[in-house]
């Protein structure tokens, strides 16, 4: 399969706790974008990433959250102390990223998301 | 206000019916896109739109730029069409700025 990949699926933990999901992108997209989408509601924006350089962050990405692609590869995201507000669907997605007359450069493809619960 | 806000937020439907769902946006946009999710969270694409209009087998959208408006057409719908479709708008940076989605069920 060569969509993009989310581990894990599925993540229950205590608050105060810390977690980390991993998204792996298609292979030769050079952006990945994380964002979170709670109950009844769209995605939300969290960071994108060009290759390995965080371009951009959300103001809703608190001192808690950090996300890393260290090798412009796959991504992490990590959440601190969690709290039971965190609790949501983490989706990543990758896109192209380049300038192309005949290719959809800009459309972002879609994982199957980690649903975090914090207790 | 949000910048991309959609109606209805739920439809529900009798199999056959002519389904349109509405979005509306309020940024300067390079790309407008409507996508499907089913339970479970996986988001599917369906257009990529920056004007006119497109067609998909029974799924046709449209986007008017001057009015800042697109739609989301259904012909025939089916049971298996229900989920939840959303709209979302980019602009330079490339990051998808979401509507809130229409929760469509098609009945039997």
């Amino acid at each position: 399969d060569t969509g993009v990949s989310q581990n894990p699926r599925h993540k229950i933990t205590k608050r105060g706790q810390n977690v980390t999901f991993r998204c792996d992108p298609i292979s030769e997209h050079n952006r990945l974008y994380w964002y979170r989408q709670t109950l009844g509601q769209g995605p939300e924006f969290l960071t994108y990433f060009q290759n390995e350089a965080q371009l951009e962050k959300s103001r809703l990405l608190s001192d808690r959250f950090s996300a890393e692609r260290p090798k412009g590869s796959f991504s992490t995201l990590e959440i601190q102390r969690t709290e039971q507000g965190d609790s949501a669907m983490y989706l990543c997605a990758s896109s192209l990223g380049f300038l192309g007359p005949s290719r959809n450069y800009n459309e972002q493809f879609f994982g199957p998301g980690t649903r975090l619960t914090v207790l | 206000k949000n910048e991309v806000e959609q109606s209805p937020q739920n439809l529900t439907a009798q199999e056959g019916e002519f389904i349109t769902i509405n979005c509306s946006y309020s940024v300067g946009i390079s790309a407008l896109h409507w996508l499907q999710q089913h339970p479970g969270g996986g988001i599917v694409s369906l257009f990529m739109l920056s004007s006119g209009k497109k067609k998909h087998g029974r799924l046709i959208a449209t986007i008017n730029i001057q009015e800042k408006h697109s739609s989301l057409h259904i012909t025939a719908s089916h049971p298996r069409d229900s989920a939840v479709y959303i709209c979302a708008a980019t602009s330079g940076t490339y990051k998808y700025i979401f509507g809130t989605g229409t929760r469509l069920k098609v009945l039997a």
